[in-house]
Order: structure tokens, then C-alpha cells, then sequence
């Protein structure tokens, strides 16, 4: 199992650029969700999905767009990239039926994103 | 929104000694779930441990433990017999229930930084 995978681990925009970080995960997962990772901030809750069709906003969604097309896939769009935007994303994934909504969270390597 | 206090940026503990790092929560609900997660260099994010609310006795894990206080709201962790390869960031993080309006999303701490001397 690859478990939740992100891609790119790394990357460098520009300000006012635009990119898709990508997630996948491959458990069947009804839940996924993307966080940002600031020093000193711990990880903030950006979008999340309990499954195809359905995304919300978390505390920090501003600048962020989400899809959910399919169970696997959970991408993350920045419209118009601006230096608050660098930090280390995650993108995470669960359980959320009934009798499973105790399981942990599974988590990706994390994409690391610099705005210049 | 649930908050979760970490009280220590940064613990120190010598190999082979025990160490507790603190966690405290603010919660109306009486269904929820909490995590620890460890954090090392390779920036990967591990589950350590698990408690559920409302099971009283304590989660271990080998060498980690819990003490979970429900009243107090309290969440330490105590790690035994530190090894080397324990200095990481470690992270408390709380869950609500399925049935509650914010859905199956984790608020985390601001973690606590862990050096673990030879």
C-alpha cells in the first residue's frame, strides 16, 4: 500500500503564479483534508471532504481551492500564489463511517512550497 | 472551535530517563478523541498513541504512555527509556466525534520540541 501520497515534495513560485498540489490516497478513505504547517503555528485545518462531491473550508481556507472528484484523489489549488502562502503542506486522509471514526489520520510526506 | 495548549516549545531528557510532555484541551463535548504525533527531521507525521474519552484507562504503546485526565482536560505524554531516535517534534492533537458540525478534523498544538541527550 502507498498509503497517502503527495506530489511535488518541493517546489518554488513566483508570486501571482498558480499550481496544484496533488494528493492521492489508496485505502478507500471517505475523509481527507489538507493542512498548512507554519513555525511555531502547529498545523491548520485549510479544506477538507467526507467524500466525492462534498469539500468545506477549515480555519484557514483563503486562497485555496479544492475539488473532489473521486474518493483517491483530493487536489489542493493556490489561484494566485503570495509569500503568506510559503509553508509545509499536508494533506491527510481517515476512516469517517460509523464504528471507524476513532481511526487516526494517515498522513502524506508533506509538499514544502516557497513563494518568491 | 476546540483549542489544544502545549504549554513547553522545547524538552531536553538524557537517554535512558523519562520524560512527560504536557497537553491541555477546551472542549463543550463528551465524545472525542486524542493524539499524539511525532514529528522527526524527515518531516513525516507518526501517531504515537490514541485515547478515546470515553474509555478511563490510560492508552500505552511500548515505551509511551498517557495520562489522561477527562475533568482536568489533560493530556500528557510520558515517554520511557528515551532513546536517541525519540528527538523530534511532538505534537497533541484532539478530534471530535463523528456526530459534531466540524466533522473528523484534527486541531492540533503548537507542538513541543523534543532534544534528547546521550
Amino acid at each position: 500500500n502507498a498509503g497517502v501520497t503527495q506530489t511535488p515534495k518541493f517546489q518554488v513560485l513566483k508570486t501571482g503564479q498558480s499550481m496544484t498540489l496533488q494528493c492521492a490516497q489508496d485505502m478507500n478513505h471517505e475523509y481527507m483534508s489538507w493542512y498548512r504547517q507554519d513555525p511555531g503555528m502547529g498545523l491548520r485545518l485549510i479544506h477538507y471532504s467526507v467524500g466525492a462531491g462534498i469539500t468545506d473550508q477549515g480555519e484557514v481556507p483563503n486562497g485555496y481551492n479544492v475539488s473532489r472528484s473521486t474518493t483517491e484523489d483530493f487536489p489542493l489549488r493556490l489561484l494566485s500564489a503570495a509569500p503568506s502562502q510559503t509553508s509545509v503542506y499536508f494533506c491527510a486522509s481517515s476512516y469517517s463511517s460509523l464504528g471507524r471514526y476513532n481511526q487516526p489520520q494517515h498522513f502524506g510526506d508533506g509538499t514544502r512550497l516557497s513563494i518568491l | 472551535a476546540q483549542t489544544v495548549t502545549q504549554s513547553q516549545p522545547e524538552m531536553s531528557v538524557q537517554e535512558a530517563e523519562t520524560v512527560t510532555l504536557s497537553c491541555t484541551y477546551d472542549t463543550s463535548e463528551s465524545d472525542y478523541y486524542l493524539f499524539w504525533y511525532k514529528q522527526p527531521p524527515s518531516r513525516q507525521m507518526i501517531l504515537v498513541i490514541r485515547q478515546e474519552a470515553y474509555k478511563q484507562q490510560n492508552a500505552t504503546e511500548n515505551r509511551f504512555s498517557v495520562n489522561f485526565q477527562k475533568a482536568a482536560k489533560s493530556f500528557s505524554l510520558k515517554i520511557s527509556d528515551s532513546q536517541l531516535g525519540d528527538a523530534a517534534m511532538y505534537f497533541c492533537a484532539y478530534r471530535n466525534s463523528y456526530n459534531s458540525n466540524s466533522g473528523y478534523a484534527l486541531n492540533f498544538g503548537k507542538g513541543t520540541s523534543l532534544l534528547v541527550t546521550p
